[in-house]
């Protein structure tokens, strides 16, 4: 009974790659969100979507595509992967409007090589 | 957009001793200002939250004030424990219909035996 899932949990690839990852929340939550969390732990808000429409894109390189094919799923694309890209990439959700908590999956950690 | 910077990057106390980490944000319409820890290889989960029309706010040994003119907010930690180890981000949101959320760069407390 996960509120926010997200897989894979651990993913390494090769530079010039491209990968997908997914995430889920059952919470009934109308808006979700992907963030980059580097090296340096900063946690930098990349999309936001709420009710599959997308509502934040934070200058993210287009080779960068979310998708949201229900308000519980949001997954995300990344197309030639560079070094830069290694980080650990968190979804979340929140419910519309207030109370206001935002609810983290678990992150998924890229390595690319 | 939201700007929130948040200081010191590291902080290191000795159990027993009290802990303070302060933000401040760019953006006078922001009125949600939730906290958020992060153990080692976890998510981050909310610890406590003010909003904009309240000016202090307590749960056991945590506290966060807020100045909304001077646009800062700080997290107090009384009585430091060992388990108080973590990562800790302010954040800085404007509850609406579609809610924003932007962190600080986060502050890694290490509280000493």
């Amino acid at each position: 009974d996960t509120a926010v899932s997200q897989t894979p949990k651990y993913l390494v690839t090769q530079m010039g790659n491209d990968k997908s990852i997914k995430c889920e929340q059952n919470l009934g939550h109308d808006t979700m969100y992907w963030y980059k969390q580097d090296s340096k732990k900063f946690l930098k808000i990349m999309f936001s979507y709420n009710n599959k429409e997308l509502i934040i894109n934070e200058t993210v390189p287009n080779r960068f595509s979310p998708k949201s094919p229900d308000k519980a799923h949001l997954n995300l694309h990344i197309n030639s992967l560079e070094l830069g890209d290694s980080a650990v990439y968190f979804c979340a959700s929140s419910p519309r409007g207030g109370p206001g908590e935002l609810f983290f999956g678990e992150g998924s950690r890229l390595t690319v090589l | 957009g939201e700007n929130v910077e948040q200081h010191p990057s590291t902080l290191s106390v000795q159990e027993g001793d009290s802990a303070v980490i302060k933000c401040t944000y760019s953006d006078s319409a922001s009125n949600y200002f939730p906290w958020y820890k992060q153990e080692l290889g976890k998510r981050p989960q909310l610890i406590i939250d003010i909003r904009s029309n309240v000016g202090e706010k307590k749960d056991q040994r945590i506290a966060v004030t807020l100045n909304k003119t001077a646009k800062h907010f700080s997290l107090h930690i009384t009585e430091t424990q060992p388990e108080d180890s973590a990562v800790y981000f302010c954040a800085a949101s404007i509850l609406a219909n579609f809610n924003k959320f932007y962190f600080g760069s986060g502050t890694k407390l290490n509280v000493k035996p």
